[in-house]
């Protein structure tokens, strides 16, 4: 089946420290790739995109995503993480060969950051 | 700033009631989208509508109904709620190409009694 996987439902950093959540995807063609942040209370907002192009994509609050086609990845990273990132991360797609135009989610991963 | 608002952000109801969320957009978007929040389980599409009176099933859409009568106002419709449908359900819009962002609202926390 068809399927947007985030292996880590929870992970916990220290502040200051690196940070890389993983999501893998599982269909034939390149699909269009997005992170998303929700913070708690709050609605979902965009923290970067991958339609094609360059692999190393750019977003908010200084993270990153690189993707992989090799290992159908596209993992979220950020060098130094601040307590305000403690959020929910979700990666989610746009499967654009199917015509279908809403977002598949995966199941999120939840960001605590200790002090 | 794209505005999207959902009519409440609690609500509680009892089993068998209809329930209405009501979700409205200022940004002149086509497509509006409804999903339900879970623990563990992610978003998940209920139900999207791509045009006026519009509509295609998503992933879950059993015991739903959605109506958009107007471009900005997307309903979901919970005929007769049950228990299993207590969850926060998000509103989300975009504009008509598929390159673009889905711009979310805040959420309706529904409790089913």
């Amino acid at each position: 089946a068809q399927s947007v996987t985030q292996p880590d439902i929870h992970i916990t950093v220290s502040e200051g420290a690196s940070l890389e959540l993983r999501c893998n995807y599982s269909y034939g063609a390149t699909p269009y790739l997005f992170w998303y942040v929700q913070s708690p209370g709050q609605g979902l907002q965009l923290l970067l995109k991958y339609f094609s192009g360059d692999t190393l994509v750019q977003g908010i609050k200084g993270f990153e995503a690189e993707f992989k086609r090799s290992q159908s990845s596209f993992n979220l990273r950020k060098p130094s993480v601040h307590w305000s990132d403690a959020a929910e991360y979700f990666c989610a797609v746009v499967l654009m060969d199917t015509g279908r135009r809403a977002l598949t989610f995966g199941s999120g991963t939840r960001l605590q950051v200790q002090p | 700033d794209v505005k999207v608002t959902q009519s409440s952000r609690y609500l509680v109801k009892r089993t068998g009631e209809k329930v209405f969320l009501e979700c409205v957009q200022d940004m002149d978007h086509e497509n509006m989208f409804w999903y339900r929040q879970d623990p563990g389980l992610g978003l998940r599409l209920i139900y999207f509508s791509y045009d006026v009176k519009m509509k295609e099933k998503g992933d879950i859409p059993e015991g739903y109904s959605v109506s958009r009568e107007k471009k900005e106002r997307f309903s979901l419709i919970l005929e007769s709620a049950s228990t299993n449908q207590t969850s926060m359900y998000l509103c989300a819009t975009r504009p008509r190409s598929s390159y673009n962002e889905q711009f979310f609202g805040p959420g309706t926390r529904l409790t089913v009694l």
